[in-house]
């Protein structure tokens, strides 16, 4: 089945600098990576998700890139803001199922 | 209605109890999903129900029974369960087949004493 890993656990970062998540994929099948984000005590909301047919998305603030050759994606978010504090979670979707299989988790915060 | 509502927020039972959590959406869509997530871990596949028939079990214990009595409805029932089995539960639906957002409800946090 899918294996998703994720790096790092934790990045703190300064107000207005740019923060990287970094994930992994094992199943070379997996064709869809969303991106939530979720915030203490909340659910877990979808901010941008990516198609394998695709390299680059980008979302105002927030992009995402997908190299399928080498079965990694990332996560950019460009100016961030106080608000942008919360656990980031990659994920894949394997091919046969309806299934998502998350990554570990980045927590994220942002320094005033 | 992008919402998935999940009821009770919060529960607390004993081990020899019966309890069941109920999830509801009215977006259509055809795949329902429990999760369950302990703090500071992701979310952890339970069930996958496709067109109200159960399509994935993750090798969940029988103490937790899955049901969709509809399209729009997911309920989890719970029998004797363990302290470890203490967790946020979330249920989530998407539309059918692959490629597509799957939206959250808000959770109910259970804790078992």
């Amino acid at each position: 089945g899918e294996n998703v890993e994720q790096h790092p656990s934790t990045l703190s970062v300064q107000e207005g600098d740019s923060a990287v998540i970094k994930c992994t994929y094992s199943d070379s099948a997996s064709n869809y990576f969303p991106w939530y984000k979720q915030e203490l005590g909340k659910r877990p909301q979808l901010i941008i998700d990516i198609r394998s047919n695709v390299g680059e998305k980008k979302d105002q603030r927030i992009a995402v890139t997908l190299n399928k050759t080498a079965k990694h994606f990332s996560l950019h978010i460009t100016e961030t803001q106080p608000e942008d504090s919360a656990v980031y979670f990659c994920a894949a979707q394997e091919s046969s199922a309806s299934k998502i299989i998350f990554g570990s988790g980045t927590r994220l915060s942002i320094r005033p | 209605d992008t919402e998935v509502t999940q009821t009770p927020k919060h529960l607390v039972m004993g081990m020899t109890n019966k309890k069941s959590l109920k999830c509801e959406q009215h977006m259509g869509h055809r795949a329902m999903y429990w999760y369950k997530q302990k703090a500071k871990k992701p979310p952890e596949l339970m069930f996958v129900y496709s067109y109200e028939k159960l399509s994935i079990n993750e090798s969940v214990p029988s103490r937790f029974s899955p049901e969709c009595p509809n399209s729009s409805l997911l309920n989890l029932h719970l029998h004797a369960l363990q302290p470890e089995d203490s967790a946020l539960y979330l249920c989530a639906s998407s539309q059918q087949g692959w490629e597509t957002e799957a939206f959250f409800g808000q959770g109910t946090r259970l804790t078992v004493v």
